[in-house]
């Protein structure tokens, strides 16, 4: 069974790049079904959908934050990572990463525990 | 596309019935999964395409409906039900959730 663990710092100064990696254990990020995304929660709100990586590097993002994300894959550690740059309080968040199947309707079937990064002087 | 849930709380006891309410702001088929959290758990995927329970999940768990109304029951809860339950909706990008159900004890 894929298990997915989230990392990186759980506090980020306001300007500055929030970096997060997901190490995917049980199962190849290079399964052609899945899609492998990011997905954020602030304090009581609603999960926000970042974006998805396919392994091939092909990359989807949520327009609302298009112009600040970047999502890599690294397939050879069977890892990908978020980077969100010029982060506000905003962007205090439990953050998520996910396995999305594009054979069943795009649903995420695996999710990481999730980090809480807080954005914060 | 909106999602809007409904109640955003309610609490019941072992072996009630409970209904959570979804609602899509345009029609999305039955492209809609719904998933269970747990305090400081990963969400579950519980349900998908508005119907189809995963592999694992215990029968008392159904999801009917379809464009733009859903909904989720649980016919007799059990202790560990008592959870945040919440629906996604994956017809169009980017995909969006509702805010969330918490079912607790009453």
């Amino acid at each position: 069974q894929v298990q997915l663990q989230e990392s990186g710092p759980g506090l980020v100064k306001p300007s500055q790049t929030l970096s997060l990696t997901c190490t995917v254990s049980g199962g190849a990020l290079n399964s052609g079904d899945y899609y492998w995304s990011w997905v954020r929660q602030p304090p009581g709100k609603a999960l926000e959908w970042i974006g998805y990586i396919y392994y091939s590097g092909s990359t989807y993002y949520n327009p609302s934050l298009k112009s600040r994300v970047i999502i890599s894959v690294d397939t050879s550690n069977n890892r990908f990572s978020l980077k969100l740059s010029s982060v506000t309080a905003a962007d205090t968040a439990a953050y998520y990463c996910a396995r999305v199947d594009g054979a069943s309707q795009l649903s995420f079937d695996s999710w990481g525990q999730g980090t809480l990064v807080t954005v914060s002087s | 596309i909106q999602m809007t849930q409904s109640p955003s709380a309610l609490s019941a006891s072992v072996g009630d019935s409970v209904t959570i309410t979804c609602r899509a702001s345009q029609n999305i088929n039955r492209y809609l999964n719904w998933y269970q959290q747990k305090p400081g758990k990963a969400p579950k995927l519980l349900i998908n395409g508005a119907f189809s329970l995963q592999s694992g999940v215990p029968s008392r768990f159904s999801g009917s409906g379809s464009e733009t109304e859903f909904t989720l029951t649980i016919s007799s809860l059990h202790p560990e039900d008592f959870a945040t339950y919440f629906c996604q909706q994956s017809y169009s990008s980017p995909p969006t959730f509702g805010l969330g159900t918490k079912v607790d004890i009453k």
